[in-house]
């Protein structure tokens, strides 16, 4: 199926930890996308790579760290987990102009 | 700063009714608007997109309108289903800006 992929789907773990969600895309788009999702439903970009390159970084604490090894895969690290990092994380692909297509999300709990 | 809000933040229809979901944009300078519906337990999937050179555009059941002069977007659905029974949301792109700025989303139940 052509689709945008995200795993772990659920992600439970102890404040502290480091963990990695990953993303891949196969729909051949140029652009890839990560979202988090709080729990009031709220919608918001973090970061975007096109081609490899990044070229949106909205304010986000340093312990959150995209790498993109190719342009079918964006993954996000984050660092020392806190409890405010409890949410649901999106990725999601679109070829440079188009709609953005979602994966199913990454829904993170910080115990 | 720019933001994007929508009116109700929730929308309770009959079966086979027709519904609106509204949406304010505060960005002047946004030229490309678009709808997305979240289901339970999925990420948002696209509806419909229109760019600011157009004032409505239809797509099957459903039509967004957009009026620039009070920057504000709507999303009517026709003859609802209970399939529409989800999340709502609109966004808006700045011109030349690379990112989309979402609404805090309308949850619209059709009750059968």
């Amino acid at each position: 199926d052509t689709a945008v992929s995200q795993t772990p789907k659920y992600l439970v773990t102890q404040m502290g930890n480091d963990k990695s969600i990953k993303c891949e895309q196969n729909l051949g788009h140029d652009t890839m996308y990560w979202y988090k999702q709080d729990s009031k439903k709220f919608l918001k970009i973090m970061f975007s790579y096109n081609n490899k390159e990044l070229i949106i970084n909205e304010t986000v604490p340093n312990r959150f760290s995209p790498k993109s090894p190719d342009k079918a895969h964006l993954n996000l690290h984050i660092n020392s987990l806190e409890l405010g990092d409890s949410a649901v994380y999106f990725c999601a692909s679109s070829q440079t102009g188009q709609p953005q297509h979602f994966g199913d999300g990454t829904r993170l709990s910080i115990l | 700063g720019e933001s994007v809000g929508l009116h109700l933040p929730t929308l309770s229809v009959q079966e086979g009714d027709n519904s609106i979901i509204n949406c304010a944009y505060s960005n002047s300078a946004s030229d490309y608007f678009i709808w997305y519906k979240q289901e339970s337990g999925k990420g948002p999937q696209f509806i419909i997109d229109i760019r600011s050179n157009m004032d409505k555009r239809q797509g099957q059941r459903v039509t967004v309108l957009l009026n620039k002069t009070v920057k504000h977007l709507s999303l009517q659905i026709a003859a609802t289903q209970p399939g529409d029974s989800a999340v709502y949301f609109c966004a808006d792109r700045g011109w030349g800006a690379q990112k989309l700025v979402f609404g805090q989303g309308t949850r619209l139940t059709i009750n059968p």
